[in-house]
């Protein structure tokens, strides 16, 4: 297993593009988060999955955000309309249990410049 | 609500003990994380400890948890300068199954 990946690992787009990013899980993982981490700054979660199922939005997450995993398996992260607020690392991870704690394993990120 | 915070910066010679502390807002916190990112490099999960614990050991490193102070600090022995990145607290209540709030993270700078 290689751990959980995203792609692209750069994105470069102008203000008002739409873009989307992938995030592929572990494969034995039933749930999968979304992060966006500004310079400087912690990680702040967005959403979660469980298999198909979208659990909890963040309220960072406005309506030009959007997220989906249809199989339960790889996700996808879009946002239109993008603004320069938006630049950012955004930040994928999955979990499984092992003993009381899902520990959650994060991907490389997807580092977004808006111009 | 939710809120963690650490300091910013530190700065340790080589062999030298660091200690890195964090505080944290929400008692009903149950795991508390210390999570290492080095540049260009994703999140590592280093240790976690529970919130019924005092301190839990993992070879160089040392995690003291303070309930009642809620405070918590990552103590890491014979320092390297591999341990050169910046070192996040983060905090869940349900053991990382929802989500894990994370504080500002401290650089640590090891100085050979």
């Amino acid at each position: 297993d290689t751990g959980v990946s995203q792609d692209p690992r750069h994105k470069i787009t102008k203000r008002g593009q739409n873009v989307t990013f992938r995030c592929d899980p572990i494969s034995e993982h039933n749930r999968l988060y979304w992060y966006r981490q500004t310079l400087g700054q912690g990680p702040e979660f967005l959403t979660y999955f469980q298999n198909e199922a979208q659990l909890e939005k963040s309220r960072l997450l406005s309506d030009r955000f959007s997220a989906e995993r249809p199989k339960g398996s790889f996700s996808t992260l879009e946002i239109q309309r993008t603004e320069q607020g938006d630049s950012a690392m955004y930040l994928c991870a999955s979990s499984f249990k092992t003993g009381a704690s899902y520990e959650q394993y994060f991907g490389p990120g997807t580092r977004l410049t808006v111009t | 609500g939710e809120d963690v915070e650490q300091s910013l910066f530190l700065s340790v010679r080589e062999g030298d003990s660091s200690v890195i502390n964090c505080t944290y807002t929400d008692s009903s916190s149950t795991y508390l994380y210390w999570y290492k990112q080095e540049p260009g490099a994703g999140l590592q999960l280093l240790t976690y400890i529970f919130s019924n614990m005092d301190m839990k050991q993992d070879q160089r490193l040392t995690v003291l948890l303070n309930k009642k102070d809620k405070h918590l600090s990552l103590r890491i022995a014979d320092t390297q300068t591999g341990d050169s990145a910046i070192y996040f607290c983060a905090e869940s209540m349900s053991g990382g199954y929802q989500k894990v709030t994370f504080g500002i993270g401290t650089k640590l700078q090891v100085i050979p």
